[in-house]
């Protein structure tokens, strides 16, 4: 079946550790892009790419980094330089000069 | 700046009540599009419905309807004969196309609970 898929779906580590979440497509889309949610709040950018090797700084990077090695691939880190990672985390991608973004199921981070 | 405002947090209904969400955007692009989105519990956000800048019609699907009023800047969802598997929280976005990329900027979500 093609889709996005994000792992692991719940994610706990410890105050000042790295940590990197997953999220794989197999719809072929060029971009991918990475969400941050917090409780009662929308959905903010983090970071987006639309090709390989290639990304953006979306509204709120600080403290998380990203790579696109692969197309089908786009991993975040969180970094201990983030003030506050504990959130919901989802990721989505589309074809270029396609609007509709499609999303993955999510990970949620806690950081204790 | 691009902005989306859904006004209502949260909404309870009773199983078959009609209810409309409210979504009003801000933006001085004159192509853009919108979006409605539904965050099941599960977590996962589910396409409902595009509609570009120049595309005012009204659209109905199944017992979901949308109303895009360019004149008040609102794209308005309604539930006709809501059920229980309607619960769920509710986004408004709305895409800035900037060079291909279409980054979304959404709304804060509305929090729909359907009671039996």
């Amino acid at each position: 079946d093609g889709g996005i898929t994000q792992s692991p779906k719940y994610l706990f580590r410890k105050e000042g550790q790295n940590v990197t979440l997953s999220c794989e497509q197999n719809l072929n889309h060029d971009a991918m892009y990475w969400y941050r949610q917090d409780p009662g709040q929308g959905l903010r950018l983090i970071y987006y790419s639309q090709i390989v090797n290639d990304f953006q700084k979306g509204d709120i990077a600080e403290g998380y980094s990203v790579s696109r090695e692969k197309k089908e691939s786009f991993p975040l880190t969180v970094t201990s330089a983030q003030k506050n990672p504990t959130a919901f985390y989802l990721c989505a991608s589309n074809d270029l000069g396609a609007d509709t973004q499609y999303f993955g199921p999510g990970t949620r981070l806690t950081v204790l | 700046a691009q902005k989306v405002t859904q006004a209502q947090t949260e909404i309870s209904v009773v199983e078959k009540e009609d209810v409309t969400l409210d979504c009003v955007y801000e933006t001085r692009d004159t192509t853009y599009y919108l979006f409605w989105y539904k965050q099941p519990p599960s977590g996962e956000l589910v396409f409902l419905i595009r509609r570009n800048s120049f595309d005012e019609q009204n659209e109905i699907s199944g017992r979901y309807s949308w109303n895009f009023q360019k004149s008040t800047s609102s794209f308005n969802f309604t539930i006709t004969a809501s059920q229980v598997v309607d619960s769920a929280v509710y986004f408004c976005a709305l895409s800035e196309a900037q060079g291909g990329s279409e980054k979304l900027v959404f709304g804060k979500g509305m929090k729909l609970t359907v009671n039996p």
